[in-house]
């Protein structure tokens, strides 16, 4: 258990819709990253959050968004849903905002389907 | 901006060693190497840091080379529990943490 909850585990959409994942870092992290992981494939950096401010940016699509809350639990929001988000979202945490300072805990991430 | 791994994948038997490699076109700050079985989440294994600083696992060693850009990680004795896919990131100066494809290893009996 690495201590970063993530929440759905599993969530069935169709196409057109909004979703929201949820993630809550290991106590006492500041920093939270979304990585998206279609099947079988790499590990698609979205974006980064430290201590409620946007650290970083990836590839995340407009129709994405995200937050990271006073209490630092993290949100990814996914809208317009498209056939190819169905992909495994994991959100991470470490505790710098500095990347290389320190490890990344990975949830278990959220599988997506979009049908 | 992606780091480049190779090989993709390796079959190794048990007690044999492996060589995963790792490249990148920018300048990098650190290199991360984890490992992700399958379904379930990547798992850290070692940090790199610009400088020589190495942080990490005590059965498997890595390189960094930041002249080059390059890191290898070198699993020696092979255990069937070193299957996995195993990932490079790179941090670069502007914080964010980027992942190559993976390199798909299989320790076999």
């Amino acid at each position: 258990d690495s201590g970063v909850t993530q929440t759905p585990k599993h969530l069935i959409t169709a196409t057109g819709q909004r979703v929201t994942l949820r993630c809550s870092p290991r106590s006492g992290d500041l920093s939270v990253y979304w990585y998206q992981q279609s099947l079988d494939q790499g590990l698609q950096f979205l974006i980064q959050y430290y201590n409620g401010e946007e650290r970083a940016k990836g590839n995340i699509l407009e129709r994405f968004s995200a937050q990271q809350f006073p209490d630092l639990h993290s949100e990814l929001n996914l809208s317009s849903l498209e056939l190819g988000d169905s992909a495994l979202y994991f959100c991470a945490s470490s505790v710098g905002g500095t990347i290389g300072t320190g490890e990344l805990f990975f949830g278990e991430g959220s599988r997506l389907t979009v049908l | 901006q992606q780091p480049v791994q190779s090989p993709q994948a390796v079959i190794l038997r048990e007690g044999e060693d492996a060589v995963i490699n790792c490249s990148s076109s920018k300048a990098l700050y650190s290199v991360h190497w984890y490992r992700q079985k399958h379904g379930e989440a990547p798992v850290f294994l070692m940090i790199l840091l610009k400088g020589g600083e190495q942080k990490g696992h005590d059965k498997i060693s890595a390189s960094f080379n930041e002249k080059k850009q390059q890191s290898s990680l070198y699993l020696t004795a092979s255990q069937l529990s070193y299957s996995g896919t195993y990932f490079c990131g790179t941090g670069g100066n502007n914080n964010d943490m980027r992942f190559g494809a993976g390199t798909r290893l299989t320790v076999k009996p």
